[in-house]
């Protein structure tokens, strides 16, 4: 178990840029989840993936982020034309796929929208 | 829509003495509950959890009771250490398909030497 990988760490871009994250997760695990954090604030919940097919998105998720599991093994979030809001913690957890399976998390991605 | 609360941000605790960290919920159609811890710069990682159909569940020093009558559950960390100043979060579980976790604003616990 070599837990979940997130990169990069940080990540400091302009207002308008594209950013991507990749996450790696636990290697058996089936379920993965992308949370976005913000200081004072729990994870909140953006979107799930079952292996490669992304069952549920968050209205969170606005038009300009796009999350892909293309292998059912990595993860990649994207956020297109970045604005200061975006500015958070994201946050990758996976589980296994048998029932209520705890989340495992990477220690996440610090974007910051400038 | 703040389906998972903790009402209190921070709290503070002298080493050996009980600390009790509460969490209320409003969806009745959380199934399962668990309680996560988070350090500085690190991932929240999985503490303890509990079924809905029990009332109670320990761990070691970690024991989380629920009140399903009152929405309400509660971790009691006993005897409190030093080591255990981090961030709590109150999560539930959604069993719509997805598992969906629905997180608390969490709880700042500080341990007193």
């Amino acid at each position: 178990d070599t837990g979940v990988s997130q990169n990069p760490r940080h990540k400091i871009t302009k207002r308008g840029q594209n950013v991507t994250f990749r996450c790696d997760p636990i290697s058996e695990h089936n379920r993965l989840y992308w949370y976005r954090q913000t200081l004072g604030q729990g994870p909140e919940f953006l979107t799930y993936f079952q292996n490669e097919a992304q069952l549920e998105k968050s209205r969170l998720l606005s038009d300009r982020f796009s999350a892909e599991r293309p292998k059912g093994s990595f993860s990649t979030l994207e956020i297109q034309r970045t604005e200061q809001g975006d500015s958070a913690m994201y946050l990758c957890a996976s589980s296994r796929g048998t029932g209520h399976s705890p989340l495992h998390f990477g220690n996440g991605t610090r974007l910051t929208v400038t | 829509d703040q389906q998972v609360k903790q009402n209190s941000p921070s709290l503070s605790v002298q080493e050996g003495r009980i600390s009790i960290l509460n969490c209320d919920y409003t969806n009745s159609m959380f199934d399962y509950f668990l309680w996560y811890k988070k350090y500085p710069a690190e991932g929240p990682t999985f503490l303890i959890s509990i079924s809905s159909i029990k009332d109670k569940n320990e761990d070691g020093r970690f024991t989380v009771f629920l009140n399903k009558s009152a929405k309400h559950l509660s971790l009691h960390i006993v005897p409190s250490q030093p080591g255990d100043s981090a961030v709590y979060f109150c999560a539930a579980v959604l069993n719509t398909g997805g598992f969906k976790t629905i997180f608390g604003a969490g709880t700042r616990l500080f341990v007193k030497a």
